[in-house]
């Protein structure tokens, strides 16, 4: 699985959105996109994925740049509760051990 | 509904102890997949089954850890005569395919593991 770069933080203000980076330039045509977050002392949660299309659902927005080296996840409206740890990553769609290889994430640090 | 659960969710063993620790996943999910989080990294693979078929343990970091998952549900991993750098939560996850492809992965809330 190719591999990502994402900042170690980030802050972002209550209501404002919060847009998360991640270079993946060695990703290959057959790996999606996948994020996932993390909050204190929970599992990791699903939040979006996609191949090469820009991505919208009820969490959040994946825009993947036309290279695919690159995507930003956007939480349009950050609260408190989006505090978390965001993983981002790439992936083959098919295979019958599809292991989710995690790097060191970005925590987002939602404040008033 | 009901998530993947897991249990104990905290788990203190002194060192050379053996310990169990048990996951259960959503209902009808073929898929199961254990990690290990160290303390701030990011979850490491240890292991994978489909079913009751261990297809995938090139994560586990010494054979004093043993997965299993005998009737292709509730499964347990074992940590045989833990060590201090055993120390970390160990998280479960499931989900519905027979590939795991696009399916996304359920995670419980892990289990953590003090050894001392």
């Amino acid at each position: 699985d190719a591999k990502t770069t994402q900042p170690p933080s980030m802050d972002c203000a209550e209501g404002r959105a919060a847009n998360l980076p991640c270079n993946h330039s060695t990703i290959s045509g057959n790996e999606y996109v996948y994020w996932y977050r993390q909050i204190h002392s929970q599992g990791p949660q699903y939040i979006i994925h996609g191949l090469k299309n820009n991505e919208t659902n009820e969490m959040a927005s994946l825009i993947i740049t036309e290279d695919r080296k690159s995507s930003t996840l956007i939480l349009p409206h950050a609260t408190l509760r989006d505090t978390a740890v965001y993983y981002c990553i790439v992936r083959v769609s098919t295979g019958t051990a599809s292991k989710l290889t995690f790097g060191t994430g970005t925590r987002l640090q939602v404040t008033l | 509904g009901a998530g993947v659960s897991q249990s104990p969710r905290y788990k203190v063993a002194k060192r050379g102890q053996d310990v169990a620790l048990r996951c259960d996943p959503i209902s009808g999910h073929v898929s199961l997949f254990w990690y290990q989080q160290a303390l701030g990294q990011g979850p490491e693979f240890l292991t994978y089954f489909q079913n009751e078929a261990q297809l995938d343990k090139s994560g586990l970091p010494s054979d004093r850890f043993f997965a299993e998952r005998p009737e292709g549900s509730v499964s347990t991993l074992k940590i045989q005569r833990t060590q201090q750098e055993d120390s970390a939560v160990y998280l479960c996850a499931s989900n519905q395919g027979r590939t795991g492809s696009l399916v996304t992965q359920y995670f419980g809330p892990g289990t953590r593991l003090t050894v001392l």
